[in-house]
Order: C-alpha cells, then sequence, then structure tokens
C-alpha cells in the first residue's frame, strides 16, 4: 500500500525565517493535497497539486510537485506565528495522508 | 456557504458501548468521508461514500459502519467500542465527480473527539 513520509516531523523556527516540509510518496502520485491542522481541530485545505512541476502559492506559502521524485515540498517565506499547526500532505486519489509536520513559530 | 458540520464535538462512552456521529456536507457535495486520527497512527482513512453508497474503504475492523443519507449527511457507528477507538473522528466531503472529472477537494468539519474509558 501507499504511503507518504513527511520530513521533518517537528519543526521549531523564529519568526521571520523560511522553511520547507518535505513529502514523499512511496508510490506514483496522482496529485497531493496540503492541509493545514491546529491542534484538535479539522484541516484546512491549503492547496492541491495535480501536475508534475506544478507550483502553486497562496500568500508567503508555496507548494511544488515533483512527480519523477514522487515528492511534494511546501516552502514557507517569512514565517509568523499565525503558521504554527501541524501541516499534513494527502494523496489524491489514494485517500491517504503523510505523517505529519508540526511547526512552531517563535517570536 | 456553511461548512461541513459535525456533531457531537465531544463524546465520553464506556467500553463496549455503542456510539454514532454525524456529519452534514457542505451543500452541493456528494462524497462524505471518514478518517479516524490518533497520536500513534496519525490521520488513516475509513470510509468514503457517494451517493448514499460506499465507494471506498480503509482497513478497519466490521464494529466501524456508516451511511449516507439521501441529502448527503452521514453517520458513522462505532459498535462495542475499545479503549483503542479513542481518537478524533474528522468527517470530510468533496464534490465527488462532476461531469464525469473526479474532484477530491476535501474539506474537512472540526472533527468528533471520541474518549472511551
Amino acid at each position: 500500500s501507499q504511503e507518504l513520509e513527511q520530513s521533518p516531523q517537528s519543526l521549531i523556527v523564529q519568526e521571520g525565517k523560511n522553511l520547507t516540509i518535505n513529502c514523499t510518496s512511496s508510490k506514483t502520485l496522482y496529485g497531493l493535497y496540503w492541509y493545514k491542522q491546529k491542534y484538535g481541530e479539522g484541516l484546512i485545505f491549503l492547496m492541491m497539486l495535480q501536475k508534475g512541476g506544478e507550483e502553486k502559492s497562496h500568500e508567503k506559502i508555496t507548494a511544488k510537485l515533483d512527480e519523477k521524485k514522487q515528492q511534494s515540498s511546501l516552502h514557507i517565506t517569512a514565517s509568523q506565528p499565525s503558521h504554527a499547526g501541524i501541516y499534513l500532505c494527502g494523496a489524491a486519489l489514494q485517500l491517504i495522508f503523510g505523517t505529519g509536520t508540526r511547526l512552531q513559530v517563535f517570536p | 456557504k456553511a461548512g461541513v458540520t459535525q456533531t457531537p464535538r465531544y463524546l465520553i462512552k464506556t467500553r463496549g458501548q455503542q456510539v454514532t456521529l454525524s456529519c452534514s456536507p457542505i451543500s452541493g457535495h456528494r462524497s462524505v468521508s471518514w478518517y479516524q486520527q490518533t497520536p500513534g497512527q496519525g490521520l488513516q482513512f475509513l470510509f468514503e461514500y457517494f451517493s448514499e453508497t460506499q465507494r471506498n474503504k480503509g482497513n478497519f475492523p466490521g464494529r466501524f459502519s456508516g451511511r449516507q443519507f439521501s441529502n448527503s449527511r452521514s453517520e458513522m457507528n462505532v459498535s462495542t467500542l475499545e479503549l483503542g477507538d479513542s481518537a478524533l473522528y474528522l468527517c470530510a466531503s468533496s464534490l465527488g465527480v462532476l461531469a464525469g472529472v473526479s474532484s477530491y477537494e476535501q474539506y474537512f468539519g472540526p472533527g468528533t473527539r471520541l474518549t472511551v474509558t
């Protein structure tokens, strides 16, 4: 069965710093979602990537899909405390999610 | 447009009891999926319903069941509760299939936190 591995598992950064979260699939990706979750709450949809090489941005968050590497990266520029939470990647169609990356941003 | 709603938000049950959780999808969404989230296992897919039919099923025992009504609202039932069933149960809705094109962009509800004692 397919698995999505995220790295790092946990990240603590100072406000204003840039950071990257990776999501690697054990099998072919047919599309990938990124979500953010505040502890104990539902997931908030960030963006969906459908084609290899596709890159999308929303505010200070950019995500890219590398089909050949079966990998996606999520990059946050100039992080803010509001970016704190758990970031999850999800494989489209396969209905599976990554292990999650817990992000903390301190002032 | 109202988001996905789940009721109840919190629930405490005893081992051996059964529980029913409810999910109302976004208006117009025909697909409802259920997930179990625990610290140890992460977010795991339970099942998906589309137009009242179970379309996909995860790897959970038969104690976990669900159904979807004609108005797309869905319920999930867990019988003979075990301590390990304590988790956050999330429901997500999506369009499902629109004009032959699958749309799995899912919108999640706030979840129901189930504690089994």
